[in-house]
């Protein structure tokens, strides 16, 4: 049973679409985030939400919109899509959103942006 | 903010030796250092980490060390197998930025036979 589960695996789209990524957590835990790793493997936080209220933006384009419709569910929205957004998105989840806590990553995402 | 760095980019042992990864932090407030192990194709996973009222931990064949005055800290991989093979990330946070985590730019181990 996936702990936290993102779809699609695989999404592969041409400039300019808007495409959505779907993060789900059966961990009951309070904080999601959303993490970006580039080719070179660099992972740095987008955003994070702490019972469906956003508590990280970190300065990512507003073509980048992430939706908590409840706390167990933390969905990536991208308009426009350019070819640097093209990357490994992952999906996380922790008990603690304070600080200090492990975080449980989904799989990833791999976006190719063309 | 947060800046981690991390060496070496690369690494490769021969199964049974060890490996030792290092990285240093830029801010005195952090106080949570966790290392993650990537796997190909997988998220990274929580290896092992320690607070900054701790100078060692140990569990099994991993330790990590932290030196707060100079502001790093090291993952220990002893007798070290194939299995062991992965990229390996260390990160930074402090209390009440809300578990936001600065990672380091990871570490390629290879374990050779």
């Amino acid at each position: 049973d996936t702990a936290v589960s993102q779809t699609p695996k695989y999404l592969v789209t041409q400039m300019g679409n808007d495409k959505s990524i779907k993060c789900e957590q059966n961990l009951g835990h309070d904080t999601m985030y959303w993490y970006k790793q580039d080719s070179k493997k660099f992972l740095k936080i987008m955003f994070s939400y702490n019972n469906k209220e956003l508590i990280i933006n970190e300065t990512v384009p507003n073509r980048f919109s992430p939706k908590s419709p409840d706390k167990a569910h933390l969905n990536l929205h991208i308009n426009s899509l350019e070819l640097g957004d093209s990357a490994v998105y992952f999906c996380a989840s922790s008990h603690d959103g304070l600080g200090g806590g492990e975080l449980f990553f989904g799989e990833g995402s791999r976006l190719t942006v063309l | 903010g947060e800046n981690v760095e991390q060496h070496p980019s690369t690494l490769s042992v021969q199964e049974g030796d060890s490996a030792v990864i290092k990285c240093t932090y830029s801010d005195s407030a952090s106080n949570y250092f966790p290392w993650y192990k990537q796997e190909l194709g997988k998220g990274p996973q929580l290896i092992i980490d320690i607070r900054s009222n701790v100078g060692e931990k140990k569990d099994q064949r991993i330790a990590v060390t932290l030196n707060k005055t100079a502001k790093h800290f090291s993952l220990h991989i002893t007798e070290t197998q194939p299995e062991d093979s992965a990229v390996y990330f260390c990160a930074a946070s402090r209390k009440g930025g809300g578990n936001k985590l600065t990672f380091g730019t990871g570490t390629q181990l290879k374990v050779e036979l």
